[in-house]
């Protein structure tokens, strides 16, 4: 499974586009990129998934460069409701296996 | 609430003890995965399920850890002889395995376990 790296921690402002960058150098062919978010006292819940380019939904957008050696989580302008960890993660089934997590990225959004 | 749904929410006990937790899935869910998280960690993959077969288990998952899914449809998470190192919060999360349908796995609200 890739090993995936990201930042510890992150403080933005409200209302400010956040951008959460994840290396995965070593990401197989096959491989998914996907990301989580989760508050305090809460399981983790499903934020967007890739494979390559720019995908974008409600919530997010990812970017996916092309040697997809890394990927950004793109949250555009942040409320304070969006103080949470984000997990990024590399796998070939996409998540229908296990979910290997990391320590994640804790974003703090402020007044 | 069609969500995930884990029972208890908080459990205390003492070392030595057996706990058993209950997850009850998305409903035509048929797998069903078992983690647990540390504080400032990451969850931690322990085991799942495709229905009632169990298809991995994690070396997490010690002789004292045994996860059941009898009928395919909720999950039992027991642990015998508790040890203060159990302590932690253990989610379980369910999806749908379908060609062409989301992989995306969705987590209950966690059992935070407290061993004294």
């Amino acid at each position: 499974l890739a090993k995936t790296t990201q930042p510890i921690s992150m403080d933005s402002y409200e209302g400010q586009e956040v951008n959460i960058t994840c290396s995965h150098n070593n990401i197989a062919t096959n491989d998914y990129i996907t990301w989580y978010q989760q508050f305090p006292s809460q399981g983790p819940r499903f934020i967007i998934q890739g494979y390559k380019t720019k995908v974008t939904n409600e919530v997010a957008s990812l970017f996916i460069p092309a040697d997809r050696k890394s990927s950004t989580l793109s949250l555009p302008r942040v409320s304070l409701s969006d103080t949470a960890v984000y997990y990024c993660l590399v796998d070939v089934t996409g998540g229908y296996n296990k979910l290997i997590f990391g320590a994640g990225t804790r974003l703090a959004v402020h007044p | 609430d069609t969500g995930v749904s884990q029972d208890p929410r908080h459990k205390i006990t003492k070392r030595g003890q057996n706990v058993t937790f209950r997850c009850d899935p998305i409903s035509e869910h048929n797998r069903l995965y078992w983690y647990r998280q540390t504080l400032g960690q990451g969850p931690e993959f322990l085991t799942y399920f495709q229905n009632e077969a169990q298809l991995e288990k994690s070396r997490l998952l010690s002789d004292r850890f045994s996860a059941e899914r009898p009928k395919g449809s909720f999950s039992t998470l027991e642990i015998q002889r508790t040890e203060q190192g159990d302590s932690a919060m253990y989610l379980c999360a369910s999806s749908l395995e379908l060609a062409g349908a989301s992989n995306e796995q969705f987590f209950g609200p966690g059992t935070r376990l407290t061993v004294l």
